[in-house]
């Protein structure tokens, strides 16, 4: 099983700031199956990247996923108010396994 | 409105069964893998299993194998999880969700339904 780590746990930011969260695996992913999702409080998790730099539809280019292999970044330049939320990183090959969340807070 | 509404959830003795729905609309539900992730209130997300679009392959968290089952009926457009055996670190949101088509990435998720067991 492919393990995840996420770093920092919380990045205490300022909206019009830039984020950079990062994402580790314990081994190389295939094929850039790799994922960033969003999840703002009481709300279920959003696709924003897929196959570790491709964004889903409808998600604003201020998001911009990067990396190979063990190392991801989740790029997020220009903090929006609404950006301030729970993010994973997903690797898609069996068994799926998420990263343990990076907060993004206002500071 | 591509939609996925799960119910089912609620409180059940540990020992206990469930079965989870979710129901799916907006798009050809026969023509995607599907799969169900819990979340503990304040805690990350967990992966828990899947179905193949025609429902031949199951695959499951070692946590669950042996006590959970994915089903699906794609005439009724809808998903299941067949809960046995349940124990109180079950508890937890359960989403259903979407696998994309053409990424493998989950791409539409449910609001999820809350199960809780206890004593």
């Amino acid at each position: 099983e492919i393990v995840l780590t996420q770093s920092p746990a919380t990045l205490s930011l300022s909206p019009g700031d830039s984020a950079t969260l990062a994402c580790r695996a314990s081994q190389s992913v295939s094929s850039h199956f790799l994922a960033w999702y969003q999840q703002k409080p009481g709300q279920a998790p959003r696709l924003l990247i897929y196959s570790a730099y491709s964004r889903a539809t409808g998600v604003p280019d201020r998001f911009s996923g990067s990396g190979s292999e063990t190392d991801f970044t989740l790029t997020i330049s220009r903090l929006e108010p609404e950006d301030f939320a729970v993010y994973y990183c997903q690797q898609y090959g069996t068994p799926f396994t998420f990263g343990p969340g990076t907060k993004v807070d206002m500071k | 409105e591509v939609q996925l509404v799960e119910s089912g959830g609620g409180l059940v003795r540990p020992g206990g069964s469930l079965r989870l729905s979710c129901a799916a609309s907006g798009f050809t539900f026969s023509s995607h893998w599907m799969h169900w992730v819990r979340q503990v209130p304040g805690r990350g997300l967990v992966w828990v299993s899947r179905i193949s679009s025609d429902a031949t392959k199951t695959q499951y968290a070692d946590s669950v194998k042996g006590r959970f089952t994915i089903s699906r009926d794609n005439a009724r457009n809808t998903l299941y999880l067949q809960m046995n055996r349940l124990r109180v670190d079950d508890t937890a949101v359960y989403y259903c969700a979407r696998e994309d088509l053409w990424e493998g990435a989950f791409d539409i998720w449910g609001r999820g339904t809350f199960l809780t067991v206890s004593s």
